[in-house]
């Protein structure tokens, strides 16, 4: 089956640590991202990458970094500098073909920083 | 970025039609409107998705207002498995990365 996963469901990490989060897709899509979720709040955009290769930030992309070496591999590195880092990570993909298509989500990474 | 109003929350009995609401009265004629649904500790689900006509799926109706600035998610009869939070995002096709997401609408379904 094609999906999206995304590992571990549940990381914990000590404050001062950089972390790295896992995204892998099969579905063949060209466009990758990342959201962070807090409680009873909306998605928001970390980054985004439209090609291998290439990347965006997106609205909240301050400690957090990405690479995008492989189609399928969208990983996240939440660094040391990210204030709040505890959150619900949710990565997402779509074929890259606009506005037209829907994005595919995992089911995330919840995120414990102590 | 244009933006999308939803109420905060909905009930409806199980069986019953369910009516979400959203306003996005500053909607572009390239913005697309999407869907989505998310179920607690889960990633958003793909519901639905149109641009200017009415969208029929297996899941769901999409009822887009003629002048675009509202629009109406229709689950046919619900089921307790439709209880989750509904976002209405608007995608535009010239900046179609940045998907902006409320806090969307939690529909309780009630047995």
């Amino acid at each position: 089956d094609g999906g999206i996963t995304q590992s571990p469901k549940y990381l914990f990490r000590k404050e001062g640590q950089n972390v790295t989060l896992s995204c892998e897709q099969n579905l063949n899509h060209d466009a990758m991202y990342w959201y962070r979720q807090d409680p009873g709040q909306g998605l928001r955009l970390i980054y985004y990458s439209q090609i291998v290769n290439d990347f965006q930030k997106g609205d909240i992309a301050e400690g957090y970094s990405v690479s995008r070496e492989k189609k399928e591999s969208f990983p996240l590195t939440v660094t040391s500098a990210q204030k709040n880092p505890t959150a619900f990570y949710l990565c997402a993909s779509e074929p890259g073909q606009g506005a037209g298509s829907p994005l595919h989500f995992g089911n995330g990474t919840r995120l414990t920083v102590t | 970025d244009a933006k999308t109003t939803q109420p905060n929350s909905m009930e409806s009995n199980e069986e019953e039609p369910v009516h979400l609401p959203c306003n996005h009265s500053t909607i572009s004629g390239t913005d697309y409107i999407h869907w989505y649904r998310q179920l607690p500790s889960q990633g958003p689900e793909y519901v639905i998705h149109g641009l200017t006509s009415n969208v029929n799926n297996r899941m769901a109706s999409l009822a887009i207002a003629e002048d675009r600035k509202s629009s109406t998610l229709i689950l046919h009869r619900a089921t307790l498995r439709d209880a989750a939070v509904y976002y209405c995002i608007l995608r535009d096709w010239d900046s179609s990365y940045k998907l902006i997401f409320g806090s969307g609408t939690r529909l309780l379904v009630r047995p």
